[in-house]
């Protein structure tokens, strides 16, 4: 499976700011997702980043609110911009990895926990 | 809206009991993964199991998918207090879908007490 990290694992923030989080995996992937769970809720996938070309994003996410970043086959950053409390949620990466079976089993990075004040 | 639907969205059982879970979706999938999340941390991803297998084992897990039904079940055998956790369910693909987005349910929060 791949190793995938995320920074920050937390930050606390004032609304209208913005903060980037970072995903880094051990090996080069074609595909990266962002997904966002809200406090106490599943997870919602937000967008699919794409290397050489832009984000790809889901129904309810926009480029202007969550910009992302894929300079490379390992590497991509998620912008929550002009944050409100609204946006306070667990930010997580994922990476499908196909198995010994060739199956792309999905694993996830540890999380960024954001808490928008 | 999400896919799935797990239930109970609440377990609490002593442990070396088994703890059953179950998951429903909506729409034809091509593979369904099942994951624990500790304390709203990272997803650590527990097994996959493809749209044309019934039943898969992976140590102290045993899954179930019925297709027909549209469910699966996840049996953890033997609990611990580790196993203390939620636990998602998570389809991909169908009707043409991406093999890689998954839509995930609303979990179950499982307890285990020593």
């Amino acid at each position: 499976s791949a190793v995938i990290s995320q920074k920050p694992s937390r930050d606390i923030c004032q609304r209208g700011t913005s903060l980037t989080i970072q995903c880094q995996v051990d090996s080069q992937v074609t595909m990266m997702f962002w997904y966002r769970q809200q406090p106490g809720q599943s997870l919602t996938l937000i967008a699919t980043a794409n290397q050489g070309s832009e984000a790809t994003y889901e129904s309810g996410f926009v480029i202007d609110k969550f910009p992302i970043s894929r300079p490379n086959l390992t590497f991509s950053t998620l912008t929550v911009s002009n944050m409100s409390p609204e946006d306070s949620s667990i930010y997580l990466c994922s990476v499908p990895t196909p198995s010994r079976e060739g199956l792309n089993e999905q694993f996830f990075g540890p999380g960024t926990r954001l808490t928008v004040l | 809206s999400q896919q799935g639907e797990e239930d109970p969205q609440a377990l609490s059982i002593q442990e070396g009991e088994n703890a059953t879970m179950n998951c429903s979706y909506k729409t034809s999938i091509n593979n369904l993964q099942w994951y624990r999340q500790n304390s709203g941390r990272g997803l650590v991803h527990l097994i996959l199991i493809r749209s044309n297998e019934r039943e898969k084992h992976s140590g102290r897990l045993r899954v179930t998918l019925d297709t027909s039904k549209k469910s699966s079940s996840l049996l953890i055998t033997a609990s611990r207090a580790a196993d203390t956790a939620s636990y998602f369910c998570a389809t991909d693909g169908g009707s043409g879908g991406s093999n890689y987005k998954l839509t995930f349910g609303k979990g179950t929060l499982l307890t285990v007490n020593p």
